[in-house]
Order: structure tokens, then C-alpha cells, then sequence
């Protein structure tokens, strides 16, 4: 079955640690998005990128790094100068050009 | 910056009832989507709205959308326990195909 999977389900860091989020999609979309969501709000763009190779900050970028060295991969490292690391985290994907996000069943990450 | 906002954040029905579900935008975009969500899980797509006057209905889901107005509704019809979760809109970026800006979320519970 086609769609989009990411892991792991919880994840737990460290102070001063790096962790990363992995997003992986076997539709065929170009475009790849993180998402943020903290409890009893809505969506934050992280970063995103349309093709392989290239991505672009979303509105809140700081504290966060991707690649995208693969058109099915686009993994999401929460670097230590993020101070508030704690949220849920959703990974999206889409045909470029094409209309609604896939989501996949995202990371919870929280701080220990 | 684009904005959008639903109204309202939190709804409270009973069972058989009708109530409606507001969200407003603040820039020009022909792309808005509905999403649902349920406790700790992903977002799953509802609706695609892609023009002016676009109407779509999905069982006791109707959505339709104003660009002229910067006005979207979810109107809900005979509401029933099993429709209970978030629900998101979101707006289309203008400048790129799948970078959305959502709303806050509206918590729907139905009531016996």
C-alpha cells in the first residue's frame, strides 16, 4: 500500500541533544512538508521542499535542519537550539502541482 | 502574511442537530482544504475546494467556498456521535502548491 510513514511514533530527547524524525513516502510525490502542531492549535510549516536536493524554511525554522537527498525521504533533525522541542510532528507529502497533502501518522516528541 | 481564523474554536452539539463551521482568510488563495483530526492521531483529508462557488458534500459534510469573501463553511447536518474530532481548515499559499496555513482547529463533540 502506497503512503507515507514516519518513525518513530515517540521519541524522547535530551537536553543539548539532536534527535531525528524520519519521513519516508513510496507514492511518487515530489514535495515533502513538516508540520508542527502544539497541543489545542493548528499547523506550523517547518520546512519543505518540491524537489530533491532543495528545500525551503517554512515559518519556523529555527532550531530545525532537513535533507533531502532522495525523492522518497526527507528527514527532520531537531537540533539543540530548539528550547521548546515539545509538540507533535507531521510529515506531508504531494504531487507537485497536485491538490491535497498526504499526512503520516506522526512523531511525538517530547523532552526528558 | 496569510491568516486564517475558524470560528468557533469549540462546539458543543447535540445529536440530530445542524450547526455550521466558519473559516476566514486573509489574502487571496483559490485553494482551501478541510481536514479532521482525532486525539493523537493524523490529519485526514475531507474536502478540496479549488474555486470560487465550490461545493462539496461527503455524507452530513458540506463545504463550500467564497473567494471573494475569504469565507469557507463545514456545515454539519444531523450531527452523530462518530463525527466528534478537530476539525482544521487550511489555505494554499499562493506562491507554492501544498505550503498551507491552517486555522486554529474547531473541537466538535456531539452529545447524545
Amino acid at each position: 500500500d502506497g503512503g507515507i510513514t514516519q518513525s518513530p511514533k515517540y521519541l524522547f530527547r535530551k537536553e543539548g541533544q539532536n534527535v531525528t524524525l524520519s519521513c519516508e513516502q513510496n507514492l511518487n510525490h515530489d514535495a515533502m512538508y513538516w508540520y508542527r502542531q502544539d497541543p489545542g492549535q493548528g499547523l506550523r510549516l517547518i520546512y519543505y521542499s518540491q524537489i530533491v536536493n532543495d528545500f525551503q524554511k517554512g515559518d519556523i525554522a529555527e532550531g530545525y535542519s532537513v535533507s533531502r537527498e532522495k525523492k522518497e525521504s526527507f528527514p527532520l533533525t531537531v537540533t539543540s537550539a530548539q528550547k521548546n522541542p515539545t509538540a507533535f510532528y507531521l510529515c506531508a507529502s504531494n504531487r507537485q502541482g497536485g491538490e491535497k497533502l498526504f499526512f503520516g501518522s506522526g512523531t511525538q516528541l517530547s523532552v526528558l | 502574511e496569510l491568516k486564517v481564523e475558524q470560528n468557533p474554536l469549540f462546539l458543543s452539539m447535540q445529536e440530530g442537530k445542524n450547526y455550521t463551521i466558519y473559516c476566514n482568510y486573509s489574502t487571496t488563495s483559490d485553494r482551501l482544504y478541510w481536514y479532521r483530526q482525532d486525539p493523537g492521531k493524523s490529519l485526514e483529508s475531507l474536502f478540496v475546494l479549488l474555486s470560487n462557488g465550490a461545493v462539496k458534500q461527503e455524507g452530513r459534510l458540506m463545504a463550500s467556498l467564497d473567494t471573494k469573501a475569504r469565507l469557507s463553511t463545514l456545515h454539519i447536518t444531523a450531527a452523530v456521535h462518530d463525527l466528534s474530532a478537530t476539525y482544521f481548515c487550511a489555505v494554499e499559499d499562493g506562491t507554492s502548491y501544498g505550503k498551507l496555513t491552517f486555522g486554529q482547529g474547531t473541537i466538535l463533540t456531539v452529545h447524545p
